[in-house]
């Protein structure tokens, strides 16, 4: 079976320093990799996606980057953090989709909890 | 941006009745669409999915109706209990596009409140 995980699960960070949140995804090869974040109360912001390694696609151009050095790790990260980056941060994967493949869910981390003092 | 919205950020239930959370969707081209459950603190966890040429599906207490016809899609648990109370997310896949390298394109949410 197919597990991910994100670590850590919170964390407090002060303006100015640098993130790293890491997430990675047992029991499948290539997936579709995905970095949410989700302010308080609201919907899910698609930050980043990566088809595969050392591919990156931003969605939303901001304070943050990620990169992808293996299949199965997906990397959150800041050289400095702002005030607004504080949020709630998912990691997801999907199978890779087809023609015939669209019929299959994204499955999510536990998410990370980051407080920007 | 989101192309699917939801009529309402909150709903409160009574404990035992049943509820109905609607999605409307922009897109027709959306073939397949999921319900995820979120609860607090925790990420969103999938509840049950449709494809497009189906027009209802049933799972356990939960059933999802989508109508192409007005791109309205729904989510009915029944007998509500207090660990439904959540925020409902609905997902729609877009075929060749949306949401980014073939992922879903998720709504705003709801939050479920379910009332003693």
């Amino acid at each position: 079976s197919q597990t991910i995980h994100q670590w850590p699960a919170t964390l407090v960070q002060p303006v100015g320093s640098p993130l790293s949140l890491e997430c990675t995804v047992e029991g499948t090869s290539n997936p579709n990799l995905y970095w949410y974040r989700q302010a308080a109360g609201r919907g899910l912001q698609l930050l980043f996606y990566s088809v595969g390694i050392g591919q990156i696609s931003s969605e939303v151009p901001q304070n943050l980057s990620a990169s992808r050095p293996q299949d199965r790790q997906f990397i959150l990260s800041s050289k400095k953090l702002l005030l607004s980056d504080s949020g709630f941060y998912l990691c997801a994967w999907r199978r890779l989709a087809g023609i015939y493949d669209s019929y299959n869910e994204q499955f999510f981390g536990p998410g990370t909890r980051l407080t920007v003092l | 941006g989101e192309s699917v919205g939801l009529h309402l950020p909150t709903l409160s239930v009574q404990e035992g009745d049943n509820s109905i959370i609607n999605c409307a969707y922009s897109n027709s081209a959306s073939d397949y669409f999921i319900w995820y459950k979120q609860e607090s603190g925790k990420g969103p966890q999938f509840i049950i999915d449709i494809r497009s040429n189906m027009d209802k599906r049933q799972g356990q207490r939960v059933t999802v109706l989508l109508n192409k016809t007005v791109k309205h899609l729904s989510l009915q648990i029944a007998a509500t209990q207090p660990g439904d109370s959540a925020v409902y997310f609905c997902a729609e896949n877009i075929p060749g596009s949306g949401g980014g390298a073939d992922g879903l394109t998720f709504g705003k949410g709801t939050h479920l409140i379910i009332q003693p």
